[in-house]
């Protein structure tokens, strides 16, 4: 079965750092880009940037350049995301999703269950 | 980036009635080197994380009930779930992806009348 396991409820404080992982099952981990996804209470869907596990090509949206760092680790065939300093704007539930085909002009077929990050003084 | 806009923002239709949902993007999703356009729809039911229904516009996801059916070209888009279920409480999403950064609609709310 193919699957993304995400890592489990984080607390953190304003100012802190974080990294949440992605962990892909049952599927060729590095033929396949990653894409991450926030969503905010309540909110929509925005999508941070998207990674290619194969060689770490890695995309950005504009909004969230700078702002945080998308990475994997074949070995593990996982992908992360962190925060070097987080923000009580990083409210939200993060999710990774699987792009569908080796191309980054694809759909996302394959979610992870999503990670809430709490950000609070 | 190529910006999404869905309307309406909610809507509440009858059980067994029709829903429709619009989609529009900013600039042209549609690729005429192979006449495909780049326009996907998700359901997001509450606490669980979207779920691809539609691709290229208007092709169902494997196991998504005929009910759901997409439409349009260029740069306006349709859902539409013909016959309403109790199930089909969710929010839908609009996405590009003709174009990183890939970019979703904000959204509408589909709730029973």
């Amino acid at each position: 079965e193919v699957r993304l396991v995400q890592s489990g409820v984080e607390v953190r404080e304003p100012g802190e750092s974080l990294k949440i992982s992605c962990k892909a099952l049952g599927y060729n981990f590095t033929s396949y880009w990653i894409a991450w996804v926030r969503q905010m209470p309540g909110k929509g869907l925005d999508c941070m940037g998207i990674i290619y596990p194969d060689d770490s090509d890695t995309t950005y949206s504009p909004s969230f350049q700078g702002q945080v760092t998308i990475s994997v680790d074949k070995s593990v065939t996982t992908a992360y995301l962190q925060w070097s300093r987080l923000k009580a704007s990083d409210n939200a539930i993060y999710y990774c999703a699987r792009l569908h085909s080796g191309s980054v002009y694809s759909t996302m077929d394959v979610w992870g269950q999503g990670t809430t990050v709490t950000v609070s003084s | 980036d190529i910006a999404m806009a869905q309307s309406p923002d909610s809507l509440a239709v009858s059980l067994g009635e029709r829903a429709t949902i619009n989609c529009k993007s900013r600039q042209s999703v549609l690729d005429s080197s192979n006449n495909k356009n780049y326009l996907a729809w998700y359901q997001q039911k509450p606490g669980q994380p979207p779920n691809l229904l539609i691709y290229w516009a208007s092709t169902r996801e494997s196991g998504v009930p005929d009910r759901f059916s997409g439409s349009g070209s260029g740069t306006d888009f349709t859902l539409t779930i013909s016959s309403l279920q109790a199930e089909d409480v969710a929010v839908y999403y609009c996405q590009q992806y003709y174009r990183t950064p890939l970019t979703f609609g904000g959204g509408t709310k589909v709730e029973i009348k």
